[in-house]
């Protein structure tokens, strides 16, 4: 009954290449995130939806495109991949005036 | 400069000590003070929350937040192995819904 969790945990992947990753969270939460996590394990978040809204939109490359289909879901889509784009993804969500809950992330590595 | 700064280690510590992790700021409009432990290959769990200044205890962890110095700490006390991970301090404004996060300090406690 894991509260929120990331779909795949492992992804390799050529330069180039078009790939999503899949967040979902079962704990009722309005609100998720999508951070990345560099090798100095330093967080930085890249998108935030409430309520399927796009409510935070960091400075990302465009070809990162964030959907919510609904509130319990969210998924990232990475066009054109870059070695750059090596980290870990982390999903997370929270309610209203609450601490964020995090998955345990998605390992990307571009080859 | 970084909105958080928190040193990295590793800091290695012998089971039973006293742990003190730190993390300065420099937004003084960050009200919530957050300390997460990330095990590895793990997403963060979040350990403790703090609203404005003082202290909070729960079980072995006391977190302190003197905003006046722009300083959090988190205390360990009969620091277990099973503590070591990596502990990150995170902090928002007004809400919850951005949260600045630290690079993390690596925590080895040894047998």
């Amino acid at each position: 009954d894991t509260a929120v969790s990331q779909t795949p945990k492992y992804l390799v992947t050529q330069m180039g290449n078009d790939k999503s990753i899949k967040c979902e969270q079962n704990l009722g939460h309005d609100t998720m995130y999508w951070y990345k996590q560099d090798s100095k394990k330093f967080l930085k978040i890249m998108f935030s939806y409430n309520n399927k809204e796009l409510i935070i939109n960091e400075t990302v490359p465009n070809r990162f495109s964030p959907k919510s289909p609904d509130k319990a879901h969210l998924n990232l889509h990475i066009n054109s991949l870059e070695l750059g784009d090596s980290a870990v993804y982390f999903c997370a969500s929270s309610q209203a005036s609450q601490p964020q809950h995090f998955g345990d992330g998605t390992r990307l590595s571009i080859l | 400069q970084k909105e958080v700064e928190q040193d990295p280690g590793p800091l290695s510590v012998p089971e039973g000590a006293i742990v003190s992790l730190n993390c300065t700021y420099s937004n003084s409009a960050f009200q919530y003070f957050m300390w997460y432990r990330q095990y590895s290959r793990k997403g963060p769990e979040l350990l403790m929350y703090t609203y404005s200044s003082g202290n909070k205890e729960d079980g072995r962890f006391t977190a302190q937040v003197d905003k006046s110095s722009k300083y959090i700490s988190l205390f360990i006390r009969d620091s277990q192995p099973s503590d070591s991970a990596t502990y990150l301090c995170a902090m928002s404004e007004n809400n919850f819904n951005k949260f600045y996060f630290g690079s993390g300090t690596k925590l080895n406690v040894k047998p």
